[in-house]
This record gives structure tokens, sequence and C-alpha cells, in this order.
């Protein structure tokens, strides 16, 4: 099962308007981290949150993180056309009976900027 | 600076052949992971390594073994390609476990289809 869901699935927006996206997770986590694939790509790695912080910033990049409630946002201000790309969560999970954690991803939210 | 290179970015199979799926980077990175990225379904890992000559199990790792004999490298085989393979790989590093600094750096991914 998956440990973080992304919600929504796909949001569409204008350029210069705010993105924001969702994520649930299950269990206990160290740190959520959130990453960006463009069609076709590898996903590339935006910002780290650790699960003593509540928000962080990078650029126009601002996450928060809801340890209580098992939840994370990513709010992308100001958007762009070149911010049209799949957005994935991705937390440290203990992985099921080795006690090694290893980091597992959601579905993704797939953002569509029209210019 | 090439980060992770894998290869082949594209192969087509036919159901029992095998193959080899090359994973190389140049960060001297210790640990090294095997994802698989189906449509809906997110990026689930396959097999991931901790250092060379070292592997072990994800999520999914029936009908993939893995191989670690240098550090740089991270090899995926199929010995008897199913239809279920059909999917788009991505090899991933990091310095070290996502607890202790979390950033994994992507490969571009390979598209495998087995007819």
């Amino acid at each position: 099962s998956q440990q973080g869901e992304e919600d929504p699935q796909a949001l569409s927006i204008q350029e210069g308007e705010n993105a924001t996206m969702n994520c649930s997770y299950k269990t206990s986590i160290n740190n959520l981290q959130w990453y960006r694939q463009n069609s076709g790509r590898g996903l590339v790695h935006l910002i780290l949150i650790r699960s003593n912080e509540r928000e962080k910033h990078s650029g126009r990049l601002r996450v928060t993180l809801d340890t209580s409630k098992k939840s994370s946002s990513l709010l992308i201000t100001a958007s762009r056309a070149a911010d049209t790309a799949s957005y994935f969560c991705a937390t440290d999970a203990r992985w099921n009976g080795t006690g090694r954690r290893a980091l597992t991803f959601g579905s993704g939210t797939r953002l569509q900027v029209q210019p | 600076n090439a980060g992770v290179t894998q290869t082949p970015k594209f192969r087509v199979l036919k159901t029992g052949q095998s193959m080899t799926l090359l994973c190389a980077q140049d960060m001297n990175h210790e640990y090294m992971y095997w994802y698989r990225q189906d449509p809906g379904m997110g990026l689930r890992l396959i097999h991931y390594s901790v250092g060379e000559g070292t592997t072990a199990k994800g999520e999914v790792p029936d009908g993939y073994n893995v191989s670690r004999l240098k550090k740089q490298n991270f090899l995926l085989g199929l010995e008897s390609a199913a239809p279920s393979q059909t999917s788009v790989y991505f090899c991933a590093s990091s310095h070290t476990g996502t607890s202790f600094t979390g950033e994994l750096f992507f490969g571009e991914g390979s598209r495998l289809t087995v007819l």
C-alpha cells in the first residue's frame, strides 16, 4: 500500500496563480520530501522537511508539515508554464519487518499551468 | 558531471527473454535503488543496496535480481520477462540512507515493454 497519497490527482491553473498540492501519509516519519517529474524525465528533488519542522521555504515553494494530521502541503506561488509537471511526495517509512527505512512515493499530482 | 546514468533508455522484449538494466553513478554514493513507475501507482521500490557487495529486497522484488559488484554500478536483471514487468524503471542514488540526509538523485529512466 502507498505510504503517501497526493491530492488532487490533477490540477489545472492559469499562469500567475498559486498551486497547492496535499500529501497524506500513514506511519511515523523522520522526513518528508517533494519531488518534481517533467514528462518523460526522471524525478528531481525539490525540498525536504523534517518531522520536527512545521514549515519550510525554497524560492517560490512553501512546504508545511502537520505530523498530528500526518499531512503535508506544497504551495507553488506565482506559477509559470514551466512549472507544468507531476509532483510527488515521499516519506521515509519504516520497511516491513526489516527495520530499515526506505523512501516511498505517492502516485503524484499532475499540475498543468496554462500560459 | 553525469550524475546517474541508465542504459538502455528503451527496450522491447518478448515474454521469457532476459535482460539487464545498468545504472551508473559518479557521485560516490553509498546507497543505490531501483524503482518501477506504473500509471496511477507512483514509484515502487524493487531492490536497493547500502554499499558495494550488498543488496536487499524492496516492496516488489519478485521476478528481478540485482547486483552491486562495484560501488558506482547497480544492475537490475530480469531472468524471464513477463508482460507485467512492462514499466518505466528508475535508478536512484543517495549519499546515505534517507533517514539521514534524504535527497535521492534519479536517472532519466528506462522504458521496458514486454510483449
